[in-house]
């Protein structure tokens, strides 16, 4: 099965920032990779897919990159509305898996 | 608009069974794979089971591989998850989620119900 690590574990930073969050797959996934952002008591929501492909509706202060085994979130100019936990979820064999998330904190 | 809501959860002792249910509306839902994925209370996501849109074709988590069913009834757009021999560590919210073609990701999530195992 394939394992997902993400880190940091937590991430403090302050309206503004530009931040990075990275993924690692223990074996290559090539780009079968999203991300999600998820609040307190809420469903997670889809913000990115096959590694860097923006979904509908998403600002473009995300982008996602990377491919094969190593991934990252970045997020430009922090906004109050960001601070979340963000999850990476692999989609290359069954079965899928998500990483342990990064929670984003204000700092 | 798309919406999906579960329903089914709550308190269970271990060793017992219990059955989730999803409905769907807004869109075809015979068209598409559905997954489940559970947060333990203070937890990351796990993701649980699938299902293909026809119900042909399924896959589990080890975690419940054995114990837990997937299986949908597409006349009346509901997706189901038959828990069995619940463990304490099956606590969980549980969410449906409806899959975007070709396969994998999830664009759309249910609100999600808690199944609590306990004595």
């Amino acid at each position: 099965d394939i394992q997902m690590t993400q880190s940091p574990s937590t991430l403090s930073a302050s309206v503004g920032d530009r931040v990075t969050i990275t993924c690692r797959a223990s074996q290559s996934i090539s780009s079968w990779l999203a991300w999600y952002q998820q609040k307190p008591g809420k469903a997670p929501k889809l913000l990115i897919s096959k590694a860097s492909s923006l979904e509908s509706g998403v600002p473009s202060r995300f982008s996602g990159s990377g491919s094969g085994t190593e991934f990252t979130l970045t997020i430009t100019s922090l906004q109050p509305d960001d601070f979340a936990t963000y999850y990476c979820q692999h989609y290359s064999t069954y079965p899928f898996s998500f990483g342990q998330g990064t929670k984003l904190e204000i700092k | 608009q798309v919406q999906l809501v579960e329903s089914g959860g709550g308190v269970v002792q271990p060793g017992r069974s219990l059955r989730l249910s999803c409905a769907a509306s807004g869109f075809t839902f015979s068209n598409y794979a559905m997954h489940w994925v559970r947060q333990a209370p203070g937890k990351g996501l796990e993701w649980v089971a699938v299902i293909s849109y026809d119900g042909d074709n399924k896959y589990f988590a080890d975690s419940v591989k054995g114990r837990f069913t997937i299986s949908r009834d597409n006349s009346k757009n509901t997706l189901y998850l038959q828990m069995s021999s619940l463990r304490a560590e099956d606590t969980a919210v549980y969410y449906c989620a409806k899959e975007v073609p070709p396969g994998g990701y999830s664009d759309y999530w249910g609100q999600g119900t808690l199944v609590t195992v306990s004595s």
